[in-house]
């Protein structure tokens, strides 16, 4: 079975600044999907951002960019010139790869982001 | 379209009584999934439809619970007899039937608290 740790319960930076989320993932999978979601105070999940694990190239969303490192089974979350609106839980979240079948997702413990004025 | 809504957005219990969420998924979204969040957590799966079907329980789905996507569309989520370990979020997801990689969309779920 799957496994995502999210070693960071709490995180904080000051507005503008760059701050970056860290995810460990443990699969014996080759090809599979790494997501980052974003939950606001009482509002719902939504998609920061995903790579693919057979893709190279480091997945990147405006002011949103991930570091993935396949081999070291990581995937960090990068946020630029951070925004009081991206002051939210952030799970980093591993699907396997599959034709039509289940997504379910497995998903990490989270981090809690505030943005500091 | 707007997005997948569930109902109700609270419930409060008492232990022992039975309780019904519904989530009505985004239009034409034959993929629909059940998550539970405690505190402190991130979701962990529940179940799975594809369309009507329901492929997938986790382990973590006791006999107590019951899911049911009857026409393809909305789905129910029973609880019999609600212990207080049932106190939780549960949200719901679902996603389009692509070849691509498609992405899992969220309601706001349901908060339970049992008394």
């Amino acid at each position: 079975a799957q496994t995502v740790t999210q070693s960071q319960p709490e995180m904080s930076v000051q507005e503008a600044e760059t701050v970056t989320l860290s995810c460990t993932y443990d699969t014996s999978e080759s090809d599979y999907y790494l997501f980052w979601y974003k939950q606001p105070p009482s509002r719902q999940m939504i998609l920061v951002i995903r790579q693919e694990a057979y893709k190279q190239q480091n997945a990147t969303e405006n002011r949103f960019s991930v570091n993935f490192q396949k081999a070291a089974k990581s995937f960090s979350l990068k946020i630029s010139d951070s925004q009081l609106g991206d002051a939210a839980m952030y799970f980093c979240a591993y699907r396997s790869h599959t034709n039509f079948g289940n997504e379910k997702l497995t998903f990490g413990t989270g981090t809690r982001l505030t943005i500091i004025p | 379209d707007t997005g997948v809504s569930q109902d109700p957005r609270h419930k409060i219990t008492k232990r022992g009584q039975n309780v019904t969420f519904r989530c009505d998924p985004i239009s034409e979204h034959n993929r629909l999934y059940w998550y539970r969040q405690t505190l402190g957590q991130g979701p962990e799966f529940l179940t799975y439809f594809q369309n009507e079907a329901q492929l997938e329980k986790s382990r973590l789905l006791s006999d107590r619970f019951s899911a049911e996507r009857p026409k393809g569309s909305f789905s129910t989520l029973e609880i019999q007899r609600t212990e207080q370990g049932d106190s939780a979020m549960y949200l719901c997801a679902s996603s389009p039937r692509t070849v691509l990689l498609s992405e899992q969309y969220f309601g706001p779920g349901t908060r339970l608290t049992v008394t």
